[in-house]
Order: C-alpha cells, then structure tokens, then sequence
C-alpha cells in the first residue's frame, strides 16, 4: 500500500549512542518532515526537505541531523542519543495536486534513551 | 509566524452528548486548517481540513469543525458523543512555503468520553 513507512518502530539506546531513523515514501511527494511527540507538547517539527538534496531546521532541530540524497527517503540521525531525545518521532510527506492538501503522516518510532 | 492554540488539555463530556474542542489560529494571510485524531499508542488520523468554502467543515467519524473567520477560530464538533471518540486531538495549521508548508499543531487535547 502507498505512504510512509518508518523503521524502526522501537528502540532503546543508551546515553551516548548513535542510531539513524528511517522515513520512505512512495508516493513522489515533494515535501517530508520529521517531528517529535512529547507529553503535553503536541508535534514539534524538527527537520523538513522540500526536495531531494535540500534540507532545513524546524523548531527544535538540536542534536539532530537530516539528509534527503533521494526523494523518496528521508533520514534522521542523532549522532550521541540524550536521554531528552526520548520520544516518538513521527515522519510525514506532503504533496499539493489538483487542488488536494494532503498529508501522509507514518506510523511513528518510540525510542528511549537511558 | 503561524500558530495555533488549543486552550483544553482535556475535556470530559458524557456519551449522547454534544462535544466541542475548541482551537483558535493566528496566521498571515488565508489558514489551511486541519483536525487529526490520536488513538492510544497509534499514529495520526486526519479528520477534517478547512482549505476555502463553507465554513462548516464536515469530516469522518460524524466529526465536524466551524471556521470562524472573526473570531480565528476552528472548534470541532460532534452532534452525539461515543465512547469509542475518547482519543488525543489535535489542531494545526499549514506553515507559509517560505516554511516549508510543514503543519504546526498545537498542544492537543484529550477527550473523554464517559458511558
């Protein structure tokens, strides 16, 4: 079936460690995003592409790095995890076409930092 | 910058009852408006979006939101209330493309529904 697709779906790390999130779409959209769910904080956005080779900083893009190299994916990395990146990260994509405003949200990773 | 408030954590209402939960915007110029809905431990489901037109906006579920222009508001509604909408919702509005087009969603807010 057509959409997102995040791997993994969970994950522990320990302080310090490094891991890579992984976002693919297979819909030819344009646009994709990274978020993080917090308790009480809604969906922050941490990184957004707006096209294969281009990447920018949302709100809160500290102690995280992002590369779109092809269009249908796009990677989130934390280089040395903290116990404040325990969360659930959600991927999403976006596409404006004939009129529609849609937006393909995947099915999110929990991961932990102890 | 574009935002959205949600001024409920949580709002508790009996089942058969009519339900509100309110959302108010401040952008620039015209807001695309959006409702998703959070189950425990799942993803995001869209409900409803307000691009232009009617200002009520009928969505899934029997789920419906009001754009109010002079009051920047989008509340949603339902006419009866179930047991099975108790879920996290939240509220967002399209960033401008100079932002990417990203959604920005406000805080959420937990409905309870009681049998």
């Amino acid at each position: 079936n057509a959409g997102v697709t995040q791997t993994p779906k969970f994950r522990v790390l320990k302080t310090g460690q490094s891991m890579t999130l992984l976002c693919a779409q297979d819909m030819n959209h344009e646009y994709m995003y990274w978020y993080r769910q917090d308790p009480g904080m809604g969906l922050r956005l941490i990184h957004y592409s707006v096209g294969e080779g281009t990447t920018a900083k949302g709100e809160v893009p500290d102690g995280y790095n992002v590369s779109r190299l092809k269009k249908q994916n796009f990677l989130l990395g934390l280089e040395s995890a903290a116990p404040s990146q325990t969360s659930v990260y959600f991927c999403a994509s976006f596409r404006t076409s004939q009129g529609q405003h849609g937006y393909t949200f995947g099915s999110g990773t929990r991961l932990t930092v102890v | 910058a574009q935002s959205v408030a949600q001024p409920e954590d949580q709002v508790n209402v009996a089942e058969g009852n009519p339900l509100t939960v309110k959302c108010t915007y401040s952008v620039s110029g015209n807001p695309y408006l959006f409702w998703y809905v959070q189950y425990p431990n799942r993803g995001l489901q869209f409900l409803l979006k307000y691009i232009t037109g009617d200002n009520l906006v009928k969505g899934s579920y029997g789920f419906e939101a009001e754009f109010n222009k002079s009051q920047t508001s989008f509340h949603l509604k339902k006419p009866s209330a179930l047991v099975s909408d108790s879920a996290l919702y939240f509220c967002a509005v399209r960033d401008s493309p100079q932002a990417g087009t990203a959604l920005i969603f406000g805080k959420g807010t937990t409905l309870s529904v009681s049998s």
